[in-house]
């Protein structure tokens, strides 16, 4: 296992496109994370999900994105009509649930928006 | 409220010790945790301290906890250039959340530069 994968690590868009996310987490990790961080700020939560359940997801969220994680394993965040404002980097990152256990985070996606 | 408060910027020669100071709001937090994120690069948990200790060593490391200021602090010893990153501190907050689901709500980060 290599870790939290993230694909693709960088993403042009224009604005108002759509653009999808992937997040392969940890095998075994059954909570997934999705974390959003612009510069200069600390990662914002924005949803996270145990097993195919998605479980809380932050008032940030706007209608336009959406998450999912049909299997319980990998998970895509969607961002439709992509504004300037949702520019940053996603983050995902994943854990076994209980208290304590260590998130292991990936490389993120940078998204820029034109 | 959930914040999480830390200084920006700590600036440290090589082999001196850099301290990095963290507080927090949320007194129901059970873990609080230091991360590093180098430039370009995802978040790496450096350590963690349960909120029933007052204190954990780590090799260099020295997470000290003071539960009665919620205050949270992390000791590099004999820092060193690859120490340079930015360091966040967070905490594993029940506020705002329904039932037992707990998230991580993070400081802004303190960019720590070590100067040879």
């Amino acid at each position: 296992d290599t870790g939290v994968s993230q694909d693709p690590r960088h993403k042009i868009t224009k604005r108002g496109q759509n653009v999808t996310f992937r997040c392969d987490p940890i095998s075994e990790h059954n909570r997934l994370y999705w974390y959003r961080q612009t510069l200069g700020q600390g990662p914002e939560f924005l949803t996270y999900f145990q097993n195919e359940a998605q479980l809380e997801k932050s008032r940030l969220l706007s209608d336009r994105f959406s998450a999912e994680r049909p299997k319980g394993s990998f998970s895509t965040l969607e961002i439709q009509r992509t504004e300037q404002g949702d520019s940053a980097m996603y983050l995902c990152a994943s854990s076994l649930s209980g208290e304590g256990t260590e998130a292991f985070f990936g490389q993120g996606t940078r998204l820029t928006v034109v | 409220g959930e914040d999480v408060e830390q200084s920006l910027f700590l600036s440290v020669r090589e082999g001196d010790s850099s301290v990095i100071n963290c507080t927090y709001t949320d007194s129901s937090s059970t873990y609080l945790y230091w991360y590093k994120q180098e430039p370009g690069a995802g978040l790496q948990l450096l350590t963690y301290i349960f909120s029933n200790m007052d204190m954990k060593q780590d090799q260099r490391l020295t997470v000290l906890l003071n539960k009665k200021d919620k205050h949270l602090s992390l000791r590099i010893a004999d820092t060193q250039t690859g120490d340079s990153a930015i360091y966040f501190c967070a905490e594993n907050s029940l506020a705002f959340n329904a039932g037992n689901n707990r998230k991580l709500i993070w400081g802004l980060g303190t960019s720590l530069a070590v100067n040879p």
